[in-house]
């Protein structure tokens, strides 16, 4: 079974500054990749996906991500963050032509002003 | 757009009691899931339907069934509440469970507590 491991649990960083969070997985076949953000008291939403095709994605919000197959990962990065991308972000794995879709235990980012 | 639409919002429960939780789209997705939150756990699925007619289990099925309704509905039963079961609950539905590149869309979650 594939899982999805996310290796920064809290993030705290002064706005402006830049924003990578880690996501590595352990399927070894084709996947879909996921990046979900979750605002305070709020539901997920999709930020970006990657599920062929340029392995460098760009989302919502200034989000993109890049899909490193040699090294099972899918790392979020923004260049500058605000103090509303203040949230909790999950990265999740599913594989192609699979029906489940996993997730990490999320990170928890906090941006300061 | 509503989306996905679950209810309740809050419930809190005693040890033994049974509750529903109701879910819907209109996004006429043939696929719906449902996943509890966790802290430190990220979110883990209960069960699923790939279409309507049939459900399967998932990673924490356990103290749980569910039923599709029709296309539109899937709901997930408690039938005797455990303190362990106290979490954040997500339904959420997908266009298909298989195939590349589905996104899949959540509802805003239904708090409940077991004391």
């Amino acid at each position: 079974a594939q899982s999805v491991s996310q290796h920064n649990h809290h993030v705290i960083l002064s706005e402006a500054a830049s924003l990578e969070l880690g996501c590595n997985y352990s399927y070894g076949g084709t996947v879909n990749l996921f990046w979900y953000v979750q605002y305070p008291g709020q539901h997920l939403q999709l930020l970006l996906k990657y599920f062929s095709g340029d392995p460098l994605v760009k989302g919502i919000k200034g989000f993109e991500a890049e899909f490193i197959k040699s090294k099972f990962s899918f790392n979020l990065r923004k260049p500058s963050v605000q103090w509303s991308d203040t949230a909790e972000y999950f990265c999740a794995v599913k594989k192609g032509g699979g029906n489940k879709l996993t997730f990490g235990t999320g990170t928890q980012l906090k941006v300061e002003l | 757009n509503a989306g996905v639409t679950q209810t309740p919002k809050f419930q809190v429960l005693k040890t033994g009691q049974s509750m529903t939780l109701q879910c819907a789209q209109d996004m006429n997705h043939n696929s719906m899931y449902w996943y509890r939150q966790d802290p430190g756990m990220g979110l883990r699925l209960i069960y699923y339907s790939a279409s309507e007619g049939t459900t399967d289990k998932g990673e924490v099925p356990n103290g749980y069934n569910v039923s599709r309704l029709n296309k539109r509905e899937f709901s997930l039963r408690l039938e005797s509440a455990a303190p362990s079961q106290t979490s954040v609950y997500f339904c959420a539905s997908s266009e298909f469970s298989r195939g590349d590149g589905n996104t899949i869309y959540f509802g805003e979650g239904s708090w409940l507590t077991v004391v």
